[in-house]
């Protein structure tokens, strides 16, 4: 069964830190992976997307990666900001249109 | 630059009522993606459409359907709403099938 799976699932960092969010995936065949920043009542906003062949790619203080061969993902966000503070949602392609949404992980930036 | 644009943004109904939400794609994009995202739940893909066909269908509950004009807008026609229906519902639009999904704001059904 195509699955995302994310941890933490919610998480609490002082503003001007730094985390990591994780990813794990069952889905296959395997297109691509995106992370979506999310805030509350909003459409997701994409951050990145990355194929088989990539194993990072940065979005200003989003950083993601990708192992194809464990089938994991993480997002590193640099300086944390009051308005990092969001859902981060990882979501993966497995083709024809398809997203498999991961669970979510909630990110709350304190001040 | 211009995004997807969902009306109306919120909406309430009453229970066995219908509803229609629109979806506006960023224009140029063929492609057009409905999901259903409730409280603390992660989006459902419900049904897709491309070039006024549609592509893929998900969970979409047999009371509703969906369509794509002409002008690449689409509607989502729900009937006999229940209040398991309350939810956000995004509209998405990509070019082409396998590209990169842009979602609207949302609109936010609450069923009284």
């Amino acid at each position: 069964k195509n699955q995302v799976e994310q941890s933490p699932q919610s998480l609490i960092i002082l503003e001007g830190k730094n985390c990591t969010l994780q990813c794990n995936y069952t889905v296959s065949p395997f297109s691509n992976l995106r992370w979506y920043k999310q805030d509350t009542g909003r459409g997701p906003v994409s951050l990145t997307i990355m194929t088989f062949s990539e194993n990072t790619k940065s979005n200003g203080r989003y950083t993601a990666t990708l192992d194809a061969d464990t089938k994991q993902s993480s997002l590193h966000i640099t300086a944390s900001q009051l308005s990092d503070s969001a859902s981060y949602i990882c979501v993966v392609s497995p083709g024809f249109q398809k997203l498999v949404f991961g669970t979510g992980t909630r990110l709350l930036v304190s001040p | 630059a211009a995004g997807v644009i969902q009306s109306p943004r919120h909406l309430i109904k009453e229970k066995r009522e219908t509803a229609t939400l629109k979806c506006y794609p960023i224009p140029r994009h063929d492609t057009v993606y409905w999901y259903q995202q409730g409280p603390g739940q992660d989006p459902q893909f419900l049904i897709s459409f491309y070039e006024k066909m549609q592509s893929d269908k998900g969970s979409i509950p047999d009371r509703f359907s969906a369509q794509q004009f002409s002008d690449y807008h689409s509607e989502l026609n729900m009937s006999s709403l229940e209040l398991g229906d309350s939810a956000l519902y995004f509209c998405a639009s990509s070019l082409g099938g396998g590209n990169e999904q842009y979602f609207g704001p949302g609109t936010r059904l609450t069923v009284t």
